[in-house]
């Protein structure tokens, strides 16, 4: 089992562009969740897909949207990119079966993001 | 409003000394608190989780609810505890971090 797989390592974009952000969860886990960590911070929790739909939203603005698909793997997506959107963008997945409260949440190793 | 402090972001100590890392939070629930960490190069992972009432490589943690904190400790700290800690709260459904605290322990 490779565990929670993100693509692409690293990703540079200019202002005003869009970028989409890809995860595989763990196998047998069905909810995936997106973490964005600016350097020094903790991750910030964007949102929460399970049964391919938002579940859970963080405090981001609408320019930030995912998606879940058939076999649990998703995309975040982030339009009109700003300079502040650089970050390590994080993707953990659980196995949640209709329970939110269970939150044992296995990491992908990350997407860098540098938005000059 | 739902938050995690840790007041630290780094805690130096030499081998074999106790280590305690602070966590207090804010939520007006019961809430459900964990500790992850991050190793050097490697994934962000689970240490431990509250309700488990479990000791992970020998760190435990006690909720208490009267000071809102969840202090990460271990009695003697080895080389290899050397790491990211991070604190989470999971409130409403959410996930909450602290900035978290680099541990350095030195021989």
């Amino acid at each position: 089992d490779a565990g929670v797989t993100q693509s692409p390592t690293h990703l540079i974009k200019t202002r005003g562009q869009q970028v989409t952000l890809r995860c595989s969860p763990k196998s047998g886990h069905d909810t995936v969740s997106w973490y964005q960590q600016a350097l020094g911070q903790g991750p910030q929790f964007i949102f929460q897909y399970y049964e391919e739909e938002e579940r859970q939203r963080g405090n981001f603005p609408d320019r930030f949207s995912g998606h879940q698909f058939p076999n649990y793997s998703s995309e975040l997506n982030v339009n009109a990119l700003l300079l502040g959107d650089s970050a390590l963008y994080l993707c953990a997945s659980s196995f949640r079966q209709g329970n939110p409260t269970n939150e044992k949440l296995f990491f992908g190793s990350g997407t860098q993001l540098s938005v000059l | 409003a739902q938050r995690v402090t840790q007041p630290e972001k780094l805690l130096s100590v030499f081998k074999g000394a106790p280590v305690e890392l602070k966590c207090n939070y804010s939520y007006s629930g019961s809430p459900e608190l964990f500790w992850y960490v991050q190793y050097s190069r490697q994934r962000l992972q689970l240490l431990l989780r509250h309700i488990s009432r479990e000791s992970i490589k020998g760190f435990t943690a006690d909720l208490n609810k009267g000071e809102t904190s969840f202090h990460l400790k271990k009695p003697f700290a080895q080389e290899e505890d050397s790491a990211m800690y991070y604190c989470a709260l999971l409130g409403y459904n959410k996930l909450i971090f602290g900035a978290g605290t680099r541990l350095a322990v030195h021989p």
